[in-house]
């Protein structure tokens, strides 16, 4: 299973982008990177997914170098609801992807 | 949102007492997934069933079972449960997505309490 690293927690401001990295060394061929957000008392939910390059949505971006050692979720101008746990998973299918302990992103006025 | 339910959403049970969680889908999804998150672990998976009646151990099942009669159904059974299993579990289904690998989506959570 490819492992991942990221930051326990980051702290921001409203209006600022914020980038949080995850290290995915022994990424595999075949494997995707998945962002998931989870607010306190819910589930996790979707909110990106690549395999290389840069790839954009309403929420997010995601920007994953040649390599694909690493990734990098982008948040622009981030709000107080943005405040939440961010996962990076590396996967092929759901059956191989775990959750790690996340990012706490906390986004301050 | 995706249409998961689980129930109970709060349960309260003695040590040793069998307690079994359901999830409903109406979503159709074929992939299941049973989670349990607790403080420090993120989410962690326990069993997962890829369709009716096939279901296998994720990387932390000892202590729980589980079933999938119907598509729309996913019970995870804790045979005697103990202080260790309190925790907050969640659901999850998914469907393979044509642009790579699968999305989930999680259910609202049921918060176990074990004394």
């Amino acid at each position: 299973l490819a492992k991942t690293t990221q930051p326990i927690s980051m702290d921001s401001y409203e209006g600022q982008e914020v980038n949080i990295t995850c290290s995915h060394n022994n990424i595999a061929t075949n494997d995707y990177i998945t962002w998931y957000q989870q607010f306190p008392s819910q589930g996790p939910r979707f909110i990106i997914q690549g395999y290389k390059t840069k790839v954009t949505n309403e929420v997010a971006s995601l920007f994953i170098p040649a390599d694909r050692k690493s990734s990098t979720l982008s948040l622009p101008r981030v709000s107080l609801s943005d405040t939440a746990v961010y996962y990076c998973l590396v996967g092929d299918n759901d059956n191989d992807m775990r959750f790690g302990a996340g990012t706490r992103l906390t986004v301050k006025p | 949102d995706a249409g998961i339910t689980q129930s109970p959403r709060h349960k309260v049970t003695e040590t040793g007492t069998p307690v079994t969680l359901r999830c409903h889908q109406t979503e159709n999804h074929r992939y299941m997934y049973w989670y349990r998150q607790d403080p420090g672990h993120g989410l962690r998976l326990i069993h997962y069933s890829y369709g009716v009646k096939d279901t296998d151990k994720g990387e932390v099942s000892d202590g729980y079972s589980v079933s999938r009669s119907k598509t729309e159904d996913f019970l995870l059974t804790l045979e005697s449960a103990t202080s260790s299993q309190t925790s907050v579990y969640f659901c999850a289904i998914s469907e393979s997505i044509p642009t790579g690998a699968y999305e989930q989506y999680f259910g609202p959570g049921t918060r176990l309490t074990v004394t």
